[in-house]
């Protein structure tokens, strides 16, 4: 039972474009939402998150979107670089039961010069 | 001064045997936790600590064995390995329970033959 998905394992974009990266959860109880970032051989690094009750967090070029009603999120980056060629994980809890971390399967990034 | 750190990052070892992967983290956080990533690249929790004691402990062989001796450290011992348990293991902390933002070690990429 997969709670969060992320249905495309992949994309590419060209580099100074906009990269749009989906998810969507089935768990109405979830209240908080992460994006980790994960390069090859290292562990995932947080990247900008949003509570349920807001819509809209920004933090320079990445910005997440959350829409409850879908049960959807999506991350913006704008402009996309080189650098941000990776995988990226959505992940979502509870804040009311605490610390457990459900995540996405992740979808790899590319982003073209 | 790496915040996460796990040893050994490369793990192979014959079926049967019983390894053990070390975690520390130099954060000051008072919980830690150990996920699997498995072939289909899904983060799934295992286990979480918070000041030394158990919180979290998923559906998970008991041949799977966290041990946290401070809340610094947080172990993890393998008995009887099977070629099932090859995956890439990763620590990770955070603040408090909340585990709003957790933070990831490099992981251990664990081969059983």
């Amino acid at each position: 039972d997969q709670q969060v998905k992320q249905n495309s394992p992949s994309l590419s974009v060209q580099e100074g474009r906009i990269s749009i990266l989906n998810c969507d959860y089935t768990n109405s109880m979830f209240d908080y939402f992460l994006w980790y970032k994960k390069y090859p051989a290292e562990g995932p690094t947080f990247l900008i998150s949003i509570s349920s009750i807001k819509d809209k967090n920004e933090d320079g070029r990445f910005t997440v979107f959350l829409n409850k009603s879908a049960k959807h999120l999506s991350l913006h980056i704008v402009p996309s670089q080189p650098g941000d060629s990776a995988v990226y994980f959505c992940a979502a809890s509870t804040r009311t039961s605490g610390s457990r971390l459900t995540f996405g399967e992740g979808t790899q990034l590319t982003v073209n010069p | 001064d790496t915040a996460v750190s796990q040893t050994p990052k490369y793990l192979v070892t014959q079926m049967g045997n019983d390894k053990s992967i070390k975690c520390e983290q130099n954060l000051g956080h008072d919980t830690m936790y150990w996920y699997k990533q498995d072939s289909k690249k899904f983060l799934k929790i295992m286990f979480s600590y918070n000041n030394k004691e158990l919180i979290i402990n998923e559906t998970v062989p008991n041949r799977f064995s966290p041990k946290s001796p401070d809340k610094a450290h947080l172990n993890l011992h393998i008995n009887s390995l099977e070629l099932g348990d090859s995956a890439v293991y990763f620590c990770a902390s955070s603040q408090d329970l909340r585990g709003d933002t957790q933070y990831f070690g490099p992981g251990t990429r664990l081969t059983v033959l």
